[in-house]
């Protein structure tokens, strides 16, 4: 079936640092990907996300670009800041539902 | 307007006994949706409904799992006789439609912690 593996955290990085969360999917046809982001006590936002290969999502300075020839959506960003700790999932739409990774957490150090 | 809101916040539970977890929907929307978020273990997928289609009930664990939609806006997620197995913070979502293009808006999320 459908699955979505992310790489597991936590991860750490100082401020300003160049972030990449690694997702890869396994997926008959070409679902839609996504990005969600969890911050602390908070719920589940969307953050970004492609509906066909070679689509760049983008927000809040985060790009993933959909990859079909090696069913990625990386997760990156050029400098990150404090306030972009929280829990990262990689996701992929099927009809109606969405199947999530497990997650990554992120730590950002002033 | 308003999000997803979801009562109660944190739900703690003897072993045996029977909880109910609520989810409003953002007003308008026709689909809602119930994950569950286990440590270690990502999202899950529980349950759906769109409209007064009958909801997709593939992802709930065991019977001991149900749900319900009245009016076609709040949501109550039944689980008798938890385990503790059953702890974990339990997602609700809304969505306008269930077109891929309908972006789920999610709750805060109920914790259920089953001692």
């Amino acid at each position: 079936g459908d699955s979505v593996t992310q790489m597991e955290g936590p991860v750490t990085l100082s401020e300003e640092a160049f972030l990449t969360i690694n997702c890869t999917y396994t997926a008959t046809g070409y679902p839609s990907l996504f990005w969600y982001v969890q911050y602390p006590g908070e719920g589940l936002q969307l953050l970004l996300k492609a509906t066909k290969a070679d689509d760049k999502g983008s927000n809040k300075g985060f790009e993933a670009t959909y990859r079909k020839e090696t069913t990625s959506f990386h997760l990156e960003k050029g400098s990150v800041q404090v306030s972009d700790s929280a829990v990262y999932f990689c996701a992929l739409r099927r009809d109606d539902k969405i199947i999530f990774g497990k997650g990554t957490r992120l730590h950002i150090l002033p | 307007g308003a999000g997803v809101s979801q009562s109660p916040s944190n739900k703690v539970t003897e072993k045996g006994k029977d909880v109910e977890l609520r989810c409003d929907p953002i007003s308008g929307h026709t689909a809602l949706y119930w994950y569950r978020q286990s440590l270690g273990q990502g999202l899950e997928f529980l349950i759906y409904f769109q409209g007064n289609s009958a909801p997709d009930k593939s992802g709930l664990p065991s019977d001991r799992f149900s749900a319900e939609r009245t009016g076609g806006s709040v949501s109550t997620l039944t689980i008798q006789r938890t385990q503790q197995e059953d702890s974990a913070v339990y997602l609700c979502a809304s969505s306008l439609g269930t077109s891929g293009r309908d972006e789920q808006y999610f709750g805060p999320g109920t914790r259920l912690t089953v001692t």
